[in-house]
């Protein structure tokens, strides 16, 4: 089946640098990929849709300029969390579909803490 | 505003009975319905959907109900199992939108 992997699978960082979540397909294609944010004990709330080739669609209240997403291929997208403060710790979550609405599939998650 | 809101924060269920666990949706565009089971610091993985033309679902222990009239499914597992602990989502889709999720149901299976 589809597989998405995502990378790393934990970070820590100082407050004001900057972390890369990368999010690849490793055996389809994908020309959209998602990126979710969870809080704990909340819903995986949708952040930005990452299109090939153009500019992601972010969601509202989602600030662009600090999440920075790339996708420059069809089997990667990347999630730039810039200049990160405490409060952008959270488990962020990317995934891609393929083929019909079933076909999502979800990378492994990325826990960022920001001290 | 919650388009898919799951209630119910938590469930405890013996091994062998049933749990079932519950959604209602308000967007009366979603057609398609699906569960996902997350364990911790994990994403989720697929476990059952519904298309909103059909009313029932199944596939081995799991059983998805739709109810479009009240907007409502559910989610039968049954014989639940200790594996089967784990937060559920409930998540929505409408055409082309991505997916819409619940809030989870973390479900406590006792030995």
């Amino acid at each position: 089946g589809a597989v998405v992997s995502q990378h790393p699978s934990w970070v820590i960082c100082k407050s004001g640098t900057s972390v890369k979540i990368e999010c690849r397909s490793l055996d389809f294609q994908a020309t959209t990929m998602f990126w979710y944010r969870q809080f704990p004990k909340q819903s995986l709330m949708l952040m930005a849709t990452s299109n090939e080739g153009s500019k992601a669609t972010y969601e509202q209240g989602v600030e662009k300029d600090k999440f920075l997403i790339n996708h420059a291929s069809l089997t990667l997208s990347t999630l730039t969390v810039t200049s990160a403060h405490p409060e952008d710790s959270s488990f962020y979550i990317c995934s891609a579909r393929l083929g019909t609405v079933a076909g999502y599939t979800f990378g492994s998650g990325t826990r960022l803490t920001v001290v | 505003d919650q388009q898919v809101k799951q209630n119910s924060p938590s469930l405890s269920v013996q091994e062998g009975r049933i749990s079932i666990l519950n959604c209602d949706y308000t967007n009366s565009m979603f057609d398609y319905f699906l569960w996902y089971k997350k364990y911790p610091a994990e994403g989720p993985t697929f476990l059952i959907s519904i298309s909103s033309i059909k009313d029932k679902n199944e596939d081995g222990r799991f059983t998805v109900f739709l109810n479009k009239s009240a907007k409502h499914l559910s989610l039968h597992i049954v014989p639940s199992q200790p594996g089967d602990s784990a937060v559920y989502f409930c998540a929505a889709s409408g055409g082309n939108t991505p997916l819409v999720f619940g809030k989870g149901t973390r479900l406590s299976v006792i030995a």
